[in-house]
């Protein structure tokens, strides 16, 4: 089975920089997304990281490291349309396992 | 391209009732699941399809719950009879392939309220 853990809630101002952490126990592994879920919306993918390393898109970028069982959301720039609930979520055998979210909350 | 389709989208109903979910995925997609997602949580993975095959329904509460994939393409879920701890939001997704690299697409979801 899968164990994720991300912090429940995170605030930052406008124009700055904050990091979503996640943590991961799995029996199998082929994979690690990140969604974008504002409130009362479908989530949206975001990024996919299956090797260790930084993935960069645009003002978001995400990093994963296999033997530490962990991941980080980056967002740059901060804009408040980001505001919304972050998912990580571990692929491994056929399914994906979600974590509870983590809230970021953009301040002007 | 249209995307993941489900209806209705907000249900509200007593318990011990009945209600069922529609979804449509994207076209070509083989992979088809259905989440629940109660508030303040992730979506947890209720059922899985390969085409009209059901390759994953682990966490289905099946005195309660059922779906069915005919054609291989739209789907429903059912939940009779439903109690007060069902109320959330059911997604479904979709997705190429059941392989781990796939994203999955997700519709915009049904909001039950069962009271």
């Amino acid at each position: 089975g899968q164990n994720i853990d991300q912090p429940t809630e995170m605030t930052a101002t406008e124009g700055a920089i904050v990091q979503i952490n996640c943590t991961y126990q799995t029996s199998g592994f082929n994979g690690l997304f990140w969604y974008q879920q504002h409130a009362g919306e479908a989530p949206t993918f975001l990024s996919y990281n299956v090797l260790d390393g930084l993935e960069e898109k645009g003002r978001f970028s995400s990093f994963l490291s296999r033997s530490k069982g962990y991941s980080y959301l980056l967002l740059k720039e901060l804009q408040m349309k980001d505001s919304a609930s972050y998912l990580c979520a571990v692929s491994g055998d056929y399914k994906l396992s979600f974590g509870a979210g983590t809230t970021v909350t953009v301040r002007a | 391209e249209a995307g993941v389709a489900q209806s209705p989208r907000y249900k509200i109903i007593e318990k011990r009732q009945s209600v069922a979910f529609w979804c449509n995925p994207i076209s070509g997609h083989a992979t088809l699941y259905w989440y629940q997602q109660i508030l303040g949580q992730g979506p947890k993975l209720l059922i899985q399809f390969q085409n009209n095959g059901v390759v994953d329904d682990s966490q289905l509460p099946k005195d309660r719950f059922s779906a069915e994939r005919l054609k291989g393409v739209d789907s429903t879920l059912k939940i009779q009879p439903a109690k007060l701890e069902d109320s959330a939001v059911y997604l479904c997704a979709s997705s190429l392939s059941r392989q781990g690299a796939y994203e999955q697409y997700f519709g915009p979801g049904t909001r039950l309220t069962v009271t």
